[in-house]
Parts: C-alpha cells; structure tokens; sequence
C-alpha cells in the first residue's frame, strides 16, 4: 500500500541533544514537506522540498534542518538550537506539479524534550 | 496576506444531530485551492476535500456536504446526522497561486459527538 511513514511514533531527547524525525513515502510524490503542531494550534510549516536536492525553509525553519537526497525521504533534525522543539511533527507529500493537488499525511512524531 | 480562519474552536452535539464547520479564508489571488481535512485521535490528517477558486459547485459525498461560497469567502463543511466515529479536529486549508507550494492552515475545529 502507498504511503507516507514517520518513525518512531513517540520520541523523548533530552535538552541540548540534536534528533532526527524519518518521513519515507512511497507515492512517488515530487513535493514533500513537515509541520510542526502544538496543543490547540493549526498546523506550522517548518521546511519544504520540491524536488530532490531542493528544499525551502517555511515560517519556523530556525533550529531545524532538512535533506532531500532521495525522492522518497525527507528527514527532519531538530537541533539543540530550537528553544522550544516539544511538539508533534507531521511530515506530508504531494504531487506538487502544476495545479495545487492536496497533501497527504504521515502519522506524525511526537517528540518530548525534557 | 493569506489566512485561514476557523473561529469555532470545539463544537458538541448530540449523535444524530447535523453540525457545520465554519471556514473563512483571506486571499488576493484570483487562483486557489481550499482543502478540508480530519485529524481523528491517531493523530494523522486525512485529507476530505479539495476545491478550486473556479468551482463554486457544492459538493455532496455520504453524509458530508461542502458549501463554497466565493462573496463571502467561506468553505463550510456540514456533516449530516452525526456519528460518534466524526469526533476529530478538522482543519480547513488554503494554498494560492502565489508561486509557491505553501499551504495555510486554520487552527482547527475540534468535533465532539456524543453518544
């Protein structure tokens, strides 16, 4: 079955630790992109990617970082720089040629910073 | 400036009872595309329904229903004789033709069904 994965579900770092967040799919999506959501908020835009080898920072990107050295992968690393990195994070993907076709989601990462 | 508004933070109503999701969006372009989608307690987003500044057709599947409305710049989402399995946050979503890939997001409406 297609689909987007995130692993691990839950994540506990402790302060000052850098962390990766995986996001694989396998949708042969061209646009891939992570959010960040708090308690009670919609969802922020923390990176996104377009096309291999190429990616642009969203409305949060400070303290994080992103490669995109495969179609399929898009992993996130929350560095000891993000004041704040306690949140769920959502990696998502599209087709993202031409018109504005929706996203779809993976099952999130819920990362703990204590 | 682009933005989603969902002024109805947490909705609860009765199992059977008909509930409707308000969404406003803000935008300059003439192009854009609006998108509903349902976060149940698992966590992930379920992508409901996509519609274009150019389709203003009301859209019926199941016991969902959208109303676009292009004069009053709203996308609301009804769902008929609600179930307990509707409980979630849904999220209304906006993205323009602005040249970019970004998609603006309201806050979310958390559904409550009660049995």
């Amino acid at each position: 079955d297609g689909g987007i994965t995130q692993s691990p579900k839950y994540l506990f770092r402790k302060e000052g630790q850098n962390v990766t967040l995986s996001c694989e799919q396998n949708l042969n999506h061209d646009a891939m992109y992570w959010y960040r959501q708090d308690p009670g908020q919609g969802l922020r835009l923390i990176y996104y990617s377009q096309i291999v080898n190429d990616f642009q920072k969203g409305d949060i990107a400070e303290g994080y970082s992103v490669s995109r050295e495969k179609k399929e992968s898009f992993p996130l690393t929350v560095t000891s720089a993000q004041k704040n990195p306690t949140a769920f994070y959502l990696c998502a993907s599209s087709t993202g040629t031409g018109y504005r076709p929706e996203q779809y989601f993976g099952p999130g990462t819920r990362l703990t910073v204590t | 400036a682009q933005k989603v508004t969902q002024a109805q933070t947490e909705i609860s109503v009765v199992e059977k009872e008909d509930v409707t999701l308000d969404c406003v969006y803000e935008t300059r372009d003439t192009t854009y595309y609006l998108f509903w989608y349902k976060q149940p307690p698992s966590g992930e987003l379920v992508f409901l329904i996509r519609r274009n500044s150019f389709d203003e057709q009301n859209e019926i599947s199941g016991r969902y229903s959208w109303n676009f409305q292009k004069s009053t710049s709203s996308f609301n989402f009804t769902i008929t004789a609600s179930q307990v399995v509707d409980s979630a946050v849904y999220f209304c979503a906006l993205n323009s033709y602005s040249g970019t890939y970004k998609y603006i997001f309201g806050t979310g409406t958390r559904l409550k069904v009660l049995a």
